[in-house]
């Protein structure tokens, strides 16, 4: 069964509204996890790591300011895409544990 | 700079036939080794790791490390249409809980 939840697993929202996207581990603590992008036919960008407790720390080019990430608890992050825009369209996963897992992805249209 | 490298493809191979995937990384501090599958639309799956020089099978898997030469594989025997895929490789520490170096991935197509 699936080790790393995402939820939603897609999810559609008009330009300059904000969206969240939560990760969770399942049966274990995840005091890292990971966030992907990932558009159409191009390899996996990683966006930034999530810390347990602390700041994530974002990937060259990545707006953390855009991108809001909160892991408050070892089960649980979330990502926050923050006034949407149609570039912002793409499929985002998660991944955590060791071996590590993704999660299902979230596709994101924004429209 | 920590890269993994692949051959994007497309790698086309007959069904019913050995199909070989191959990759190269540039860390030589990485231990753990891993490959993923990722059908179009998907998120990436675990198919194997493996943290040894030598072989590791898995069913119709088998990943082969060589820590000398950098160099990891993954060989799929009896090869089905379903696993008409992108391969991802990819390298780290610890299992990759402090996160992974992934490879541009392989597009392998089984040929019915």
């Amino acid at each position: 069964g699936a080790v790393v939840s995402q939820h939603p697993s897609w999810v559609i929202c008009k330009s300059g509204t904000s969206v969240k996207i939560e990760c969770r581990s399942l049966d274990f603590q995840a005091t890292t996890m990971f966030w992907y992008r990932q558009f159409p036919k191009q390899s996996l960008m990683l966006m930034a790591t999530s810390n347990e407790g602390s700041k994530a720390t974002y990937e060259q080019g990545v707006e953390k300011d855009k991108f809001l990430i909160n892991h408050a608890s070892l089960t649980l992050s979330t990502l926050t895409v923050t006034s949407a825009h149609p570039e912002d369209s793409s499929f985002y996963i998660c991944s955590a544990g060791a071996p590590l897992h993704f999660g299902n992805g979230t596709r994101l249209t924004v429209t | 700079q920590k890269e993994v490298e692949q051959n994007s493809g497309p790698l086309s191979v007959p069904e019913g036939a050995i199909a070989s995937l191959n990759c190269t990384y540039s860390d030589r501090g990485s231990q753990s080794f891993f490959w993923y599958r990722q059908y179009s639309g998907k998120s990436p799956e675990l198919i194997m790791f493996i943290y040894s020089n030598g072989d590791k099978e898995d069913g119709r898997f088998t990943a082969q490390l060589n820590k000398a030469s950098q160099y990891v594989s993954l060989l799929i025997r009896d090869s089905q249409p379903s696993d008409s895929a992108t391969y991802l490789c990819a390298a780290g520490l610890r299992g990759g809980a402090d996160g992974l170096t992934f490879g541009k991935g392989t597009h392998l197509i089984i040929q019915p």
